[in-house]
């Protein structure tokens, strides 16, 4: 298993231009995420999906948007990248199955790094 | 709404000297508590939850940590801090009606002194 899987691992882009970020998981989780993390901020949700198909707003969804078509992939798309949008994001998933045995704990990808200048 | 704080955003120790990382949360439903160690330029990983369970939870490399409902709290221990254990450190909570949603604290640095 490879887990989580993000491309690329860095990128620098300038104001106005647009990226896909990608995320993979093999897992078979039907639940997963797309943080941001800022210097001692902790991680904010982007936007997070259910299953394929089905996606939502998390804390922080300006500028960003997602699509989940399969149950292996959810990328994030960044539409006319602004400096606030310099960050490191991270993937995740999880499998939440009935209440008798919740999972929950997340697994992260390991990050890409993005600067906007 | 839920909310976590961890107190300290960096606890520096001595090797072989006890961690303490403090985590206190706000949950209106019983909560599930998170422990994630973050290493330089990796991703999060699980070191214990606290799902309802057993109160006193241990996790990976010798942390344990301990839910306490009258304080709020679930403060992370390890007895004895090892070089290794230099990361950043975060707090999550979530519960059954968040739909497996993390918030999490604003992480807690720990170097390590030898």
């Amino acid at each position: 298993n490879a887990g989580v899987t993000q491309t690329p691992k860095f990128r620098i882009l300038k104001i106005g231009q647009s990226m896909t970020l990608q995320c993979t998981q093999d897992m078979n989780h039907n639940y997963m995420y797309w943080y941001r993390q800022d210097p001692g901020m902790g991680l904010k949700l982007i936007y997070y999906s259910v299953g394929a198909g089905i996606t939502d707003k998390g804390e922080v969804p300006n500028g960003y948007n997602v699509s989940r078509s399969t149950t292996e992939d959810f990328p994030l798309r960044l539409e006319l990248a602004a400096p606030s949008q310099t960050s490191v994001y991270f993937c995740a998933s999880s499998y939440l199955g009935d209440s008798s045995t919740p999972a929950y704990e997340q697994y992260f990808g390991p990050g890409t790094r993005l600067t906007v200048t | 709404a839920q909310s976590v704080t961890q107190l300290g955003s960096h606890v520096s120790v001595s090797e072989g000297a006890l961690v303490l990382l403090r985590c206190n949360y706000s949950s209106s439903v019983p909560p599930y508590l998170f422990w994630y160690v973050q290493y330089p330029n990796q991703g999060l990983q699980l070191l214990l939850k606290y799902t309802s369970a057993a109160t006193l939870v241990k996790g990976i490399n010798g942390f344990e940590a301990e839910f306490k409902k009258s304080e709020t709290s679930f403060h992370l221990t390890k007895p004895s801090a090892h070089m290794s254990d230099a990361a950043e450190y975060f707090c999550a909570v979530s519960s059954y009606n968040q739909g497996g949603k993390l918030i999490f604290g604003q992480g807690t640095e720990l170097s390590v002194k030898p």
